[in-house]
């Protein structure tokens, strides 16, 4: 079925350790989104990518990294992950910024 | 600033009409959203609107727009059990990439 795919779904990691989360669209968007939702906040956008070769800062960008590897793929980095990052992740995609998203169905990560 | 807020909780029997309410400050959206967000899984488009336009209906759903009090509605019309869910409202501002979204009404339906 055509959508987001996020991997991993779930994920528990200690405080320093690093990972990488992935995103793959095959709806030939052009722009692609990582948001993290936490209770009681909504979502917040960490970083995002308007097209391939384009990355920019979102709401809440410190301590993540990101890629856009081409235009499926997203990938989002924590080099050194911190407790206040335990978090659900949605990675999300678009025509353009003016179109409704498609979201992914989340990481849940746990930083201990 | 561009803040957007909503209710948490909405509780409401099958059968009966569900409203869901968002006030917003930002005055140059020029689409607002409303996403469904079922447990465990992303968010899903339900429905938008043009900020040009009063009211949108589509099947069961209702968007009423009143810019003028920067209110924004969601109805949901005979509500099932399978409508529990968290439901976001989301607007974009034009000339940026930065899409708000309010912090989620739950919606429990009680049978």
């Amino acid at each position: 079925n055509a959508g987001v795919t996020q991997t991993p779904k779930f994920q528990v990691l200690k405080t320093g350790q690093s990972m990488t989360l992935q995103c793959a669209q095959d709806m030939n968007h052009n722009s692609m989104y990582w948001y993290r939702q936490d209770p009681g906040m909504g979502l917040r956008l960490i970083y995002y990518s308007a097209s391939e070769g384009t990355t920019d800062k979102g709401e809440v960008p410190n301590g993540y990294n990101v890629s856009r590897l081409n235009k499926r793929e997203f990938s989002l980095r924590l080099e050194s992950a911190a407790p206040s990052q335990t978090s659900v992740y949605f990675c999300a995609s678009s025509e353009g910024h003016d179109y409704g998203y498609t979201f992914g169905s989340g990481t849940r990560l746990t930083v201990v | 600033g561009e803040d957007v807020e909503q209710s948490l909780f909405l509780s409401v029997r099958e059968g009966d009409s569900s409203v869901i309410n968002c006030t917003y400050t930002d005055s140059s959206s020029t689409y607002l959203y409303w996403y469904k967000q079922e447990p465990g899984a992303g968010l899903q488009l339900l429905t938008y609107i043009f900020s040009n336009m009063d009211m949108k209906q589509d099947q069961r759903l209702t968007v009423l727009l009143n810019k003028k009090d920067k209110h924004l509605s969601l109805r949901i019309a005979d509500t099932q059990t399978g409508d529990s869910a968290i439901y976001f409202c989301a607007f974009t501002t034009s000339g940026t990439y930065k899409y708000i979204f309010g912090t989620g009404t739950r919606l429990k339906v009680l049978a």
